[in-house]
């Protein structure tokens, strides 16, 4: 069964950072490109990153770009995503998708407040 | 940037009616439009990819239509659980964005 699974979200101060991560199942990671989206309370999606299936093509928006790095491992299965230099206006649930975005995780919550 | 403007904001229907959402986009996308459900605390699913085709295990009532910039998403009769928030996104480049969304409530 194909699977993602988030983790790492947690209640940070603005400024820190905080990493997350997104474990694959049921597919191999290294032959897919991934994303991340998130979701701030009560608004739409935002398309934060994405990497591509080798690692060699990555593209931000522009809210967090300079800010976050999205990396993965593909030994492990797993998609990261470092975020620096934290704000309030981070604050959402963040979600890993596959590269058509046919399979996503239930998202990990991170909120940003001091 | 490619700005997404999905219309109408709120949608109110009843099940059984036909529900039609639009999409437009500020430069054309090609046909790299693709559309999502969300419902409450729940993860987006993709219903349809590349304008008109349906993602797997999406139902036939659920289609899709336009190119270049103007999008439309059909639920032919409307059922129970298709009441949800609806997304638009385009991925004509690397650089993807979401429209708005369109929340379609029952009547």
């Amino acid at each position: 069964q194909v699977q993602l699974v988030e983790s790492g979200g947690g209640v940070v101060q603005p400024g820190t950072s905080l990493r997350l991560s997104c474990a694959a199942s049921g597919f191999t990671l290294s032959s897919n490109g991934m994303h991340w989206v998130r979701q701030a309370p009560g608004k739409g999606l935002e398309w934060v990153a994405v990497i591509s299936y080798d690692g060699s093509d990555i593209y931000y928006g522009d809210s967090v770009r300079g800010r976050f790095t999205i990396s993965r491992d593909n030994s492990k299965n797993t998609l990261y995503l470092q975020m620096n230099s934290l704000r309030a206006e981070d604050t959402a649930v963040y979600y890993c998708a596959k590269d058509a975005m046919d399979v996503w995780g239930k998202g990990t919550t991170v909120t940003v407040s001091s | 940037e490619i700005v997404l403007t999905q219309s109408p904001v709120t949608l109110s229907l009843s099940p059984g009616e036909r529900a039609t959402l639009s999409c437009r986009a500020s430069q054309s996308v090609s046909r790299y439009l693709a559309w999502y459900q969300q419902k409450p605390g729940q993860a987006p699913r993709l219903l349809i990819y590349d304008a008109s085709n349906r993602a797997t295990g999406i139902p036939a009532r659920f289609s899709g239509s336009g190119s270049g910039t103007d999008f439309t998403l059909t639920i032919s009769s409307l059922e129970p659980e298709d009441f949800a928030v609806y997304y638009c996104q385009q991925r004509s480049n690397w650089l993807i964005t979401f429209g708005q969304g369109t929340r379609l409530e029952i009547k």
